[in-house]
């Protein structure tokens, strides 16, 4: 099973951007990359997907590098309710979803 | 408006009992799964479901069971077999595409049981 590589904590300041990374260096070519977020005491909620080009959408942005073994969340303009546990994961085969401990973001008002 | 719908939202168990988790989603999502989520860990698979009336056994099954006996529910039952069972446990459903170069869509996660055993 692929796996992902994360930092376990980060701090942002609000209102600032935050750039999440994560590393993915066994990843296949038919991998799709996925990030989710949870908040305390919730599900993980879906974030953003990709497979090779960058993406954007209402919630962040998605930087795939052309090597497809690392890649970034973007988050524009930090909230404190972006504070949260991010998951990077790649899709693999099954549908099947492999959470690791994620990166805990801690963002500072 | 769809969504997966888990409860209760808080249960409590006494030791030697076994309860069961509901888990309903009206996705008309193929895929169901279950995880358990121990404080400051990552998720952990115990089952999932592509089909209905079959289910295959993830990371931590034992002591654990489920049933897939319609599309919309995933019922788990957590037995006095499993020996620590006081966690947050969480449920998800996904479109479940075959075929080349399929795009795997993801999960819907519900909210969340958090089970403690008294």
């Amino acid at each position: 099973d692929a796996k992902t590589t994360q930092p376990n904590s980060m701090e942002s300041n609000e209102e600032e951007p935050v750039h999440l990374p994560c590393n993915h260096s066994t990843i296949s070519g038919t991998d799709y990359i996925h990030w989710y977020r949870q908040l305390p005491s919730q599900g993980p909620e879906y974030v953003i997907h990709g497979l090779t080009s960058n993406v954007n959408n209402r919630m962040a942005s998605l930087a795939i590098a052309e090597d497809r073994k690392s890649s970034t969340l973007i988050l524009h303009r930090a909230t404190l309710r972006d504070a949260a546990v991010y998951y990077c994961i790649l899709g693999g085969t099954g549908n099947q979803f492999y959470f690791g401990t994620g990166t805990s973001l801690t963002v500072i008002p | 408006d769809g969504g997966i719908t888990q409860s209760p939202k808080y249960l409590f168990r006494k030791e030697g009992q076994n309860v069961t988790l509901s888990c309903e989603q009206n996705l008309n999502h193929d895929a169901m799964y279950w995880y358990r989520q121990d404080p400051g860990q990552g998720l952990r698979l115990i089952y999932y479901s592509q089909i209905v009336n079959d289910f295959q056994k993830g990371d931590i099954a034992e002591g654990y069971s489920v049933s897939r006996e319609k599309k919309e529910s995933f019922p788990l039952t957590v037995t006095s077999a499993q020996k620590n069972p006081t966690a947050f446990y969480l449920c998800a459903s996904s479109i479940e595409r075959l075929g080349q170069g399929r795009e795997n869509y993801g999960y819907t996660f519900g909210s969340g049981t958090r089970l403690t055993v008294v």
